[in-house]
């Protein structure tokens, strides 16, 4: 169990730019979350997935952005047209069952927009 | 909507000390409340989660304990070490998604 892991660790683009990044959650976990932090705020939730279904995405996710799940292993979020306002840390968590189990998270991929 | 509140958010103290780090959240229909630990750059490590039907969880030198009817909890640092400074976030998940709600943080200093 080597834990969530993020790729890429950093990316710096330019405005108007597409990225991509990817998640690879604890092996078996079901259910992968996506949360945004910006300096000096707590994480936000973006979007989750439970296996390969997408169930619930936050007002912060504008039509900019897409998130995939394929075959409910590794997930990608996609930011189209990137704005400086996308500049954040994009965290990933995955967690195990049903309930309301811990989630874990991985290193984050830092994104700056200029 | 739930709120998750944070104070102070930050704090300085001498290694050795004791010290409290504050959570408050406004809806005490939790299910549970997780208390992490943030490095500078880096990801979120659990520290602990502890459930509503419990008072208190206990990890080393880390207690967590947890009153639902007055919407707080409080994560105990015992004997600090300059290796503990971080910032350290509490969130609660909402029924439902689990998506967690999470506070601003505290960012400790721990001065050798």
């Amino acid at each position: 169990d080597t834990g969530v892991s993020q790729n890429p660790r950093h990316k710096i683009t330019k405005r108007g730019q597409n990225v991509t990044f990817r998640c690879d959650p604890i092996s078996e976990h079901n259910r992968l979350y996506w949360y945004r932090q910006t300096l000096g705020q707590g994480p936000e939730f973006l979007t989750y997935f439970q296996n390969e279904a997408q169930l619930e995405k936050s007002r912060l996710l504008s039509d900019r952005f897409s998130a995939e799940r394929p075959k409910g292993s590794f997930s990608t979020l996609e930011i189209q047209r990137t704005e400086q306002g996308d500049s954040a840390m994009y965290l990933c968590a995955s967690s195990s069952g049903t309930g309301f189990a811990t989630q874990y998270f991985g290193p984050g991929t830092r994104l700056t927009v200029l | 909507k739930q709120e998750v509140t944070q104070i102070p958010a930050a704090l300085s103290v001498p290694e050795g000390e004791n010290l409290v780090l504050n959570c408050s959240f406004t809806d005490s229909a939790i299910y549970n409340l997780q208390w992490f630990r943030q490095d500078p750059g880096k990801g979120l490590t659990s520290l602990l989660l502890i459930q509503s039907s419990q008072r208190e969880q206990t990890s080393g030198r880390l207690n967590a304990s947890l009153d639902k009817s007055s919407g707080r909890s409080t994560l105990y640092i015992a004997a600090s070490q300059p290796g503990d400074s971080a910032t350290y976030l509490c969130a609660v998940p909402n029924f439902g998604n689990e998506k967690l709600t999470f506070g601003t943080g505290t960012r400790l200093t721990i001065i050798p």
